[in-house]
């Protein structure tokens, strides 16, 4: 497995603030996601943090409001712009080992409260 | 559209018991699957992977597919108060980007001493 990091694991912000998260591997990997888990809810993908090109974000997610970077293959940042309360949420990084095909583990999370 | 179905519990057994989570999937062309155990306020942790029909054990925890009817589940022998926590069937997202996982809504266990 890989040592993953998030800054900052929890953050409390007014709305219509931009808050960026960052996401640490502590080794190569091959993908990177960014995942959003609401409340008493299952997880959500935001988008694939692709290496030196722009995301590719799923249905419901642009990137005007979670522009995500990906300088390098063991960094990747999101950032949830313009927040508003239905913004709170708990926002998880997960990466892809190198090898593997697609057995993702996670990142500890970051938790959001937007007031 | 596909989708993996689980029950969301709780399920509720006590300690020393087998506790039995099942996992189905409408995608009758997956291979690989995948469950994750979440504790209260921790993110998501792999901890079984199943790729061939039948059993994978590892240690008290088994994995079962059945391909033919589209079901994976997870059984925890010897159930211990420690298992309580939410587990998330996962497969892959075949019509998405590379890597992708489509996760169930979890069933939460609970394991009473």
């Amino acid at each position: 497995s890989a040592v993953i990091s998030q800054k900052p694991s929890r953050d409390i912000c007014q709305r219509g603030t931009s808050l960026t998260i960052q996401c640490q591997v502590d080794s190569q990997v091959t993908m990177m996601f960014w995942y959003r888990q609401q409340p008493g809810q299952s997880l959500t993908l935001i988008a694939t943090a692709n290496q030196g090109s722009e995301a590719t974000y799923e249905s419901g997610f642009v990137i005007d409001k979670f522009p995500i970077s990906r300088p390098n293959l063991t960094f990747s940042t999101l950032t949830v712009s313009n927040m508003s309360p239905e913004d709170s949420s708990i926002y998880l990084c997960s990466v892809v080992l190198q090898g593997a095909s697609y057995e993702q583990y996670f990142g500890p999370g970051t938790r959001l409260t937007v007031t | 559209q596909k989708e993996v179905e689980q029950n969301s519990g709780p399920l509720s057994v006590p300690e020393g018991a087998i506790a039995s989570l099942n996992c189905t999937y409408s995608d009758r062309g997956s291979q690989s699957f995948f469950w994750y155990r979440q504790y209260s306020g921790k993110s998501p942790e792999l901890i079984m992977s199943i790729y061939s029909n039948g059993d994978k054990e590892d240690g008290r925890f088994t994995a079962q597919l059945n391909k033919a009817s589209q079901y994976v589940s997870l059984l925890i022998r010897d159930s211990q108060p420690s298992d309580s926590a939410t587990y998330l069937c996962a497969l892959p997202h075949y019509g998405g980007s590379q890597g992708n996982l489509i996760f169930g809504k979890g069933t939460k266990l609970s394991v009473k001493p």
